[in-house]
């Protein structure tokens, strides 16, 4: 089943800019939403979660919007370290959570 | 940190044998998840299991596949005769039932010869 989508990328951007990316959920009935990064050969790793709608921490900023199906992530003053594939996820009711191929960001010196 | 951790963290086998893959997943987690990835591609779900049965699996985890909870910490993933396409990235995961956020292992690097 395809429970989201993203832009595959890559999305190339230097240092200190800001960058954001859309994912669409096919499901209603999701009520909790994940963004995920995963560094090349790495675990995914949580990185932030919306249940209402949006989340900020620091330079992370995700914002659901529910009438459109979609989830944001914005990044403000990108670093070189946030370079890796961003994952959303979109679980309907107690379902394991299902990974699309995300969203490939790289931020360039 | 509580964290899930997984052993070994490479295995190389030759086709047709077993592997086990070891997880130890957060301590006071009551769902647990095997993911595979094949390099290059997505992550893709295997299998769910809580309360000591599965309660979701892919269509990719078939009877070459089983999982077990063998004691309170450990969770096991036995692949019974491997194929060189078994090869990838397994992750072990583990979420708190009051959550649905789920928390990810290393990884084992599976590599069949």
């Amino acid at each position: 089943r395809k429970e989201v989508e993203q832009d595959p990328g890559p999305f190339n951007v230097p240092e200190g800019a800001t960058v954001a990316f859309n994912c669409t959920y096919s499901n209603s009935a999701s009520q909790s939403f994940f963004w995920y990064r995963q560094d090349c050969r790495k675990e995914p790793k949580l990185l932030m979660s919306v249940y209402s709608s949006g989340n900020e921490d620091g330079r992370f900023t995700a914002q659901l919007n529910r009438a459109s199906q979609y989830i944001s992530l914005l990044i403000r003053d990108s670093k070189l370290s946030d370079s890796a594939t961003y994952l959303c996820v979109a679980p309907p009711g107690n379902t394991p959570l299902v990974f699309g191929k995300g969203t490939r960001l790289s931020v360039i010196a | 940190e509580p964290e899930v951790t997984q052993t070994p963290s490479h295995q190389v086998t030759q086709m047709g044998q077993e592997v086990i893959l070891r997880c130890v997943p957060i301590s006071n987690h009551l769902y647990f998840y095997w993911y595979r990835q094949i390099l290059g591609q997505k992550v893709e779900f295997l299998v769910s299991f809580y309360n000591n049965e599965i309660s979701e699996k892919s269509e990719i985890f078939d009877d070459q596949f089983s999982v077990e909870r063998p004691d309170g910490s450990n969770f096991t993933l036995k692949i019974r005769s491997t194929k060189l396409e078994d090869s990838a990235m397994y992750f072990c995961a583990s979420s708190d039932p009051g959550a649905r956020e789920a928390f990810f292992g290393q990884g084992t690097r599976l590599t069949v010869v």
